[in-house]
């Protein structure tokens, strides 16, 4: 079954330090997505992608980066400059906006 | 810019009441409309889209909503609740043909407790 594929699902490291969640889709969806997600405040955007090779800075995009060097893949790494990198990450794709999104299980990164 | 308002951080209703989720939106253009309900640990799951067909529209799990223009709502509602229904529920909106990558943009959502 297709599908969007967050790996890992439980992330720990060490304040300071660099870290990759991977972001797999064998959906053919052009665009991805990633969303921050923290108690009371609902999904933020931190960088989306509509084609391979191009992506755009979201809502929050500081201390975050992000490549898009496949179509299935999106990877997001949370630099040592995001300040406060403790959350839960969603990963979605879309084939359009009339179709919505479809999320992956998400990530829950905590920095310790 | 679009947004939208979920009136209610948490709901709660006895197992068999109705459910009443608010969203209320704000665009520029006619919008696309969306709830999505999110289990403890994972991610989110598309229960009904408004995409400016029937303005009554049915989702899984009995769902419904209605796009109300005059009152720039999209409310969420099932008869009758039961507690496999306890989650949190997000509206989103997004902006047909107006470019920007299709980008979704989210309420803070409901909590729904289901009690016995």
């Amino acid at each position: 079954d297709g599908g969007i594929t967050q790996s890992p699902k439980y992330l720990f490291r060490k304040e300071g330090q660099n870290v990759t969640l991977s972001c797999e889709q064998n959906l053919n969806h052009d665009a991805m997505y990633w969303y921050r997600q923290d108690p009371g405040q609902g999904l933020r955007l931190i960088y989306y992608s509509q084609i391979v090779n191009d992506f755009q800075k979201g809502d929050i995009a500081e201390g975050y980066s992000v490549s898009r060097e496949k179509k299935e893949s999106f990877p997001l790494t949370v630099t040592s400059a995001q300040k406060n990198p403790t959350a839960f990450y969603l990963c979605a794709s879309t084939l359009g906006q009339a179709y919505g999104y479809t999320f992956g299980s998400g990530t829950r990164l905590t920095v310790v | 810019a679009q947004s939208v308002t979920q009136l209610g951080s948490h709901v709660s209703v006895s197992e068999g009441a109705l459910v009443l989720l608010r969203c209320n939106y704000s665009s520029s253009v006619p919008p696309y409309l969306f709830w999505y309900v999110q289990y403890p640990n994972q991610g989110l799951q598309l229960l009904l889209k408004y995409t400016s067909a029937a303005t009554l529209v049915k989702g899984i799990n009995g769902f419904e909503a209605e796009f109300k223009k005059s009152e720039t709502s999209f409310h969420l509602t099932k008869p009758s609740a039961h507690m496999s229904d306890a989650a949190e529920y997000f509206c989103a909106v997004s902006l047909p043909f107006t470019g920007g990558g299709n980008k979704l943009t989210f309420g803070t959502g409901t909590q729904l407790k289901v009690e016995l």
